[in-house]
């Protein structure tokens, strides 16, 4: 199947400071990708859709100026925790999808991030 | 009411029984449905694709009913390995959405 390669894999950071999270589809042109989270013990909760090129849809309660995505080409999606603190602590997670929408959605490895 | 709703289970039943999990989507604009597989702290990893007529994947039998707006998963047989969450998905193509439910716990005993 497809690769997306989802970097770094764990990173702790201090509260306040930013914290980027990259995403790549390594063979194939991702047209949308999705950013979820997930706290303990819960399910994904997707956070925005991306389009390449375009602005991304961020789900109702998600902070567009907190969580910067930024999908400039087919094959890179980022995702920006800005001033980030401890309640960002989660399991970031991306997605993505190629031209139709009837296929499967090929996720990253995830991103544990936690603030101190 | 949630777009994609699912029993979090746990379910916990011994090996070699069949377990059987529904899900229901809200949205009948939804197009393509799959079941995903997640373990502990991993990324979901697709367990298998949902149509209309069924289809069955050794174990794994997967069904849509897009009338009553539910899809299922039966596994038969239950290994160890089976142990996981089960998360149905839904792809809305014209929101460019893919929507998870909440996940099915499963945890098959000795």
């Amino acid at each position: 199947g497809a690769v997306v390669s989802q970097h770094p894999s764990r990173v702790i950071c201090k509260s306040g400071t930013s914290v980027k999270i990259e995403c790549r589809s390594l063979d194939f042109q991702a047209t949308t990708m999705f950013w979820y989270r997930q706290f303990p013990k819960q399910s994904l909760m997707l956070m925005a859709t991306s389009n390449e090129g375009s602005k991304a849809t961020y789900e109702q309660g998600v902070e567009k100026d907190k969580f910067l995505i930024n999908h400039a080409s087919l094959t890179l999606s980022t995702l920006t925790v800005t001033s980030a603190h401890p309640e960002d602590s989660s399991f970031y997670i991306c997605s993505a999808s190629g031209q139709t929408m009837n296929t499967e959605a090929f996720f990253g490895q995830g991103t544990r991030l936690t603030v101190v | 009411r949630k777009e994609v709703e699912q029993d979090p289970g746990p379910f916990n039943v011994p090996e070699g029984a069949t377990v059987a999990f529904n899900c229901t989507y809200s949205n009948s604009a939804s197009q393509s449905f799959f079941w995903y597989r997640q373990d502990c702290r991993k990324e979901p990893k697709l367990l298998m694709s949902v149509y209309s007529s069924g289809n069955e994947d050794g174990r794994f039998t997967a069904q849509l009913n897009r009338a009553s707006q539910y899809i299922s998963l039966l596994i038969r047989d239950s290994k160890l390995s089976d142990s996981a969450t089960y998360l149905c998905v839904a792809h809305y193509s014209s929101a460019s959405k893919i929507i998870f439910g909440s996940g099915t716990r499963l945890s098959i005993r000795p």
